[in-house]
């Protein structure tokens, strides 16, 4: 049972532009949500997050939404770079502790 | 920067050995430590919380006598993959959660690259 799902595999844009990637989540108890980077074989790197009494959080080029009527957040870079290129999870929690994962969405920035 | 270190970065074992992995906060004490396992283009799959001193938390359809999980201090926490198999194949990340700037984080380690042949 995927309870974050990211269903978008991977994810192409053109450097300058806006990359808006999508985290849907079914838990409703999850009340803190993350971003993470991730190289090849390399830890996740922390972004952003966002707690669930929030919509909206951001942090330079970073922006996260989150939905929770639709159980939906997104994750705005803006404009992307070349060194954006890498996989980006999405996580949730209950309390900022114990994560669960997304599938992850490799994004592509086409210089 | 918090800083979460695992060692050893990659390692190659005959299948039926055992391998151990250490994850240790560098820069800060932390209260709970977590293992993370994944495999080639899938998610990190959370396999156990560990508390300093206290026995482990697995998660569903993890073997706790496979993969035998000490957390002997507030800065070190091992897990050793025994009598392991080819499937035990994987990348395995630990993560450390305590307090090293304004609030409570999960800091991540650079994983641990495990092939089992």
């Amino acid at each position: 049972d995927q309870q974050v799902k990211q269903n978008s595999p991977s994810l192409s844009v053109q450097e300058g532009r806006i990359s808006i990637l999508n985290c849907d989540y079914t838990n409703s108890m999850f009340d803190y949500f993350l971003w993470y980077k991730k190289y090849p074989a390399e830890g996740p790197t922390f972004l952003i997050s966002i707690s669930s009494i929030k919509d909206k959080n951001e942090d330079g080029r970073f922006t996260v939404f989150l939905n929770k009527s639709a159980k939906h957040l997104s994750l705005h870079i803006v404009p992307s770079q070349p060194g954006d290129s890498a996989v980006y999870f999405c996580a949730a929690s209950v309390g900022n502790e114990k994560l669960t994962f997304g599938t992850g969405t490799r994004l592509t920035i086409i210089p | 920067g918090a800083v979460v270190s695992q060692h050893p970065s990659w390692v190659i074992c005959k299948s039926g050995t055992s391998v151990k992995i250490e994850c240790r906060s560098l820069d800060f004490q932390a209260t709970t430590m977590f293992w993370y396992r994944q495999f080639p283009k899938q998610s990190l799959m959370l396999m156990a919380t560990s508390n300093e001193g206290s026995k482990a938390t697995y998660e569903q359809g993890v073997e706790k006598d496979k993969f035998l999980i000490n957390h002997a201090s507030l800065t070190l926490s091992t897990l050793t993959v025994t009598s392991a198999h080819p499937e035990d194949s994987s990348f395995y990340i630990c993560s450390a959660w305590g307090l090293a700037g304004p609030s409570y984080e999960q800091y991540f380690g650079p994983g641990t690259r495990l092939t089992v042949t």
